[in-house]
């Protein structure tokens, strides 16, 4: 079966670096994406990943490893409205999106 | 204004009735979606539209239906509703000409079934 993983919960501190992890186990690859979703709130887009390697988008980078199936969400000096949930989703080879069941992320000031 | 409106936010409602979430969108996209969102589990997909007459099911279709009366609207039914379907309903957006096929939700539907 295809399968999404990632932690369910972190705590991370204000200003400080934190890296959400996300493995997963998919019938095929096409990309890889991680959104935010803040309480109560629709899901936003952060960034996808096709091909190996680091993407830099200002505070937030996402990281993949494609013979691991592996990848990682990097945030940077950390602002309590980073206070969210944040969902890894794998585009298979059907071109459909299988997700995680996210990770919550707890700042502290 | 959303880009992509969900009608009604918040509806309460009783086992057996029907209900319609409505979906609209001024991104002028060719897809749109309706996923599921229930604690510890990762969002589901119920239906999927590529276009006017194009409907496919999802992974979790059962109990459900869907109408996409024209590119911009794309609405979801309940015919009986029971209490398992008690769960927030998010609609979403897609451009099939866009390079990472980006989804653009809507701000969501609570549905309560009592």
């Amino acid at each position: 079966g295809q399968n999404i993983d990632q932690p369910t919960e972190m705590t991370a501190t204000e200003g400080a670096i934190v890296q959400i992890n996300c493995t997963y186990q998919t019938s095929g690859f096409n990309g890889l994406f991680w959104y935010q979703q803040h309480a109560g709130e629709a899901p936003t887009f952060l960034s996808y990943n096709v091909l190996d390697g680091l993407e830099e988008k200002g505070r937030f980078s996402s990281f993949l490893s494609r013979s691991k199936g592996y990848s990682y969400l990097l945030l940077k000096e950390l602002q309590m409205k980073d206070s969210a949930s944040y969902l890894c989703a794998v585009m298979d080879s059907n071109y459909q999106l299988i997700w995680g069941a996210g990770t919550k992320l707890i700042i502290k000031p | 204004d959303a880009d992509v409106t969900q009608t009604p936010r918040n509806r309460i409602t009783k086992t057996g009735k029907r209900i319609m979430l409505e979906c609209s969108q001024t991104k002028g996209h060719d897809r749109m979606y309706w996923y599921r969102q229930d604690p510890g589990l990762g969002l589901r997909l119920i239906y999927y539209s590529f276009d006017v007459k194009d409907i496919n099911k999802g992974e979790i279709s059962d109990g459900y239906s869907v109408s996409r009366q024209a590119q911009a609207k794309f609405s979801l039914s309940l015919e009986s509703a029971i209490p398992n379907q008690t769960a927030l309903y998010f609609c979403a957006t897609s451009d099939s000409t866009a390079h990472t096929g980006e989804l653009f939700f809507g701000e969501g539907s609570r549905l309560t079934v009592l």
